[in-house]
């Protein structure tokens, strides 16, 4: 599986877009691109993933770049409970499920 | 409601102690993984099973030994030999041949008394 790079931690006024970003240059065409987030002493929780196209749902707003080489996660109106920890994976689908590998993630604290 | 389930939540371990940590899902799944998380840093892939009775290395497995009896249960031990056991170990799930996302556990702390 490809790797990823992220910011190590971002801030975020309440109510307004947090855009998280993330680095996949190494992406091979059959990987999608995985979005969790984790709060402090809980498990990872999904939260939104795609492989080529913009994908939207209730939480979030996932863009990916034309050349797949990066992707943002958009949470269009931030809250002091999306205050966590955000992981971008890439993972071959469709097949055996074989490693699947988590970094470090951004910080991200959202402000009064 | 389907799901993983961890347990216990806390455990101690004595020195020389082996401790299993338990893991089960209801979700049908195929493969599950376990991860070590220390503060304040990622999840790092201790062993990964696809099918029963079969399961592989992953980045950190020295100190650590799992199980695959049941396709429900993917049982972690921490052995004696693994000299820094305290952290926080999270179970997942995932099913084979699927883009849907894995499926993770509420975790284990596991300190050092």
């Amino acid at each position: 599986d490809a790797k990823t790079t992220q910011p190590t931690s971002m801030d975020c006024a309440e109510g307004r877009a947090a855009n998280l970003p993330c680095n996949h240059s190494t992406i091979s065409g059959n990987e999608y691109v995985y979005w969790y987030r984790q709060i402090h002493s809980q498990g990872p929780q999904y939260i939104i993933h795609g492989l080529k196209n913009n994908e939207t749902n209730e939480m979030a707003s996932l863009i990916i770049t034309e050349d797949r080489k990066s992707s943002t996660l958009i949470l269009p109106h931030a809250t002091l409970r999306d205050t966590a920890v955000y992981y971008c994976i890439v993972r071959v689908a469709n097949t055996n499920a074989g490693k699947s590998t988590f970094g470090d993630g951004t910080t991200l604290t959202v402000k009064p | 409601d389907g799901g993983i389930t961890q347990s216990p939540k806390y455990l101690f371990r004595k020195e020389g102690q082996n401790v299993t940590l338990s893991c089960e899902q209801n979700l049908n799944h195929d493969a599950m993984y376990w991860y070590r998380q220390d503060p304040g840093q990622g999840l790092r892939l201790i062993y990964y099973s696809q099918i029963v009775n079969d399961f592989q290395k992953g980045d950190i497995a020295e100190g650590y030994s799992v199980s695959r009896e049941k396709k429900e249960s993917f049982p972690l031990t921490v052995t004696s030999a693994q000299k820094n056991p305290t952290a926080f170990y999270l179970c997942a799930s995932i099913r084979q041949g699927s883009n849907q996302p894995q499926h993770f556990g509420d975790g284990t702390r596991l300190s050092i008394l």
